[in-house]
């Protein structure tokens, strides 16, 4: 069974340009979320969605936003790039919402803004 | 609350030894822990886990300790192996039906032959 696909693995942006990334889950897995990962400020939540739906939302500008496909194929977009955007960006996929349900992650996609 | 990991704390410890990595949540109300094992240019990698309604479980090489009076968790490898050197998170999920995680700010483990 293939594991969290997430594209493109590095990119590099210009600050005030927008990014869009992608995320394939587990095939059978129906919940996504996102991730920022710094050095600085380690893990944090950014959103899930379940059935298309965002179900759950972290402390994140409103620059941040996502989206669910009905295949549960997701996409997360950041408008308006800022240097502190830079970081790698973690997808994770799980059978469904609740407690117990193990989350399985992705490789991340590098963003790096210049 | 959310993690915070300016300076990762660094266990080291020889090849063969037995290695405890601590955790301290955050949250009362969180009912599911996950440790995770994430290598350099990798996503985390689920390693163990454990419900609040347990004070222990096993896996291969490694158990989970859950003491929820204290809000503390642990990580104990046995034998470490150098394919063990690695960054290690705790994460919390508090009930209600999401999967938010919350990650501690993480430990590395240096192991040494």
């Amino acid at each position: 069974k293939a594991g969290v696909t997430q594209t493109p693995r590095y990119l590099i942006k210009t600050r005030g340009q927008q990014v869009t990334l992608s995320c394939s889950p587990i095939s059978g897995h129906r919940s996504v979320s996102w991730y920022q990962q710094t050095p600085g400020q380690g893990l944090q939540f950014l959103f899930e969605y379940f059935s298309e739906t965002q179900r759950n939302k972290g402390n994140f500008p409103g620059r941040f936003s996502g989206r669910q496909f009905s295949n549960s194929r997701s996409e997360m977009n950041v408008s308006t790039l800022e240097l502190g955007d830079s970081a790698l960006y973690l997808c994770a996929s799980s059978l469904a919402p609740g407690s117990g349900t193990e989350a399985f992650f992705g490789q991340g996609t590098r963003l790096t803004v210049v | 609350g959310e993690s915070v990991g300016l300076h990762l704390p660094t266990l080291s410890v020889q090849e063969g030894d037995n290695s405890i990595i601590n955790c301290a949540y955050s949250n009362s109300a969180s009912d599911y822990f996950i440790w995770y094992k994430q290598e350099s240019g990798k996503g985390p990698q689920f390693i163990i886990d454990i419900r609040s309604n347990m004070d222990k479980r096993q896996g291969q090489r490694v158990t989970v300790l859950l003491n929820k009076t204290v809000k503390h968790l642990s990580l104990q490898i046995a034998a470490t192996q150098p394919g063990d050197s690695a960054v290690y998170f705790c994460a919390e999920k508090e009930s209600g039906g999401y999967n938010k995680l919350i990650f501690g700010a993480g430990t590395r483990l240096a192991v040494h032959p």
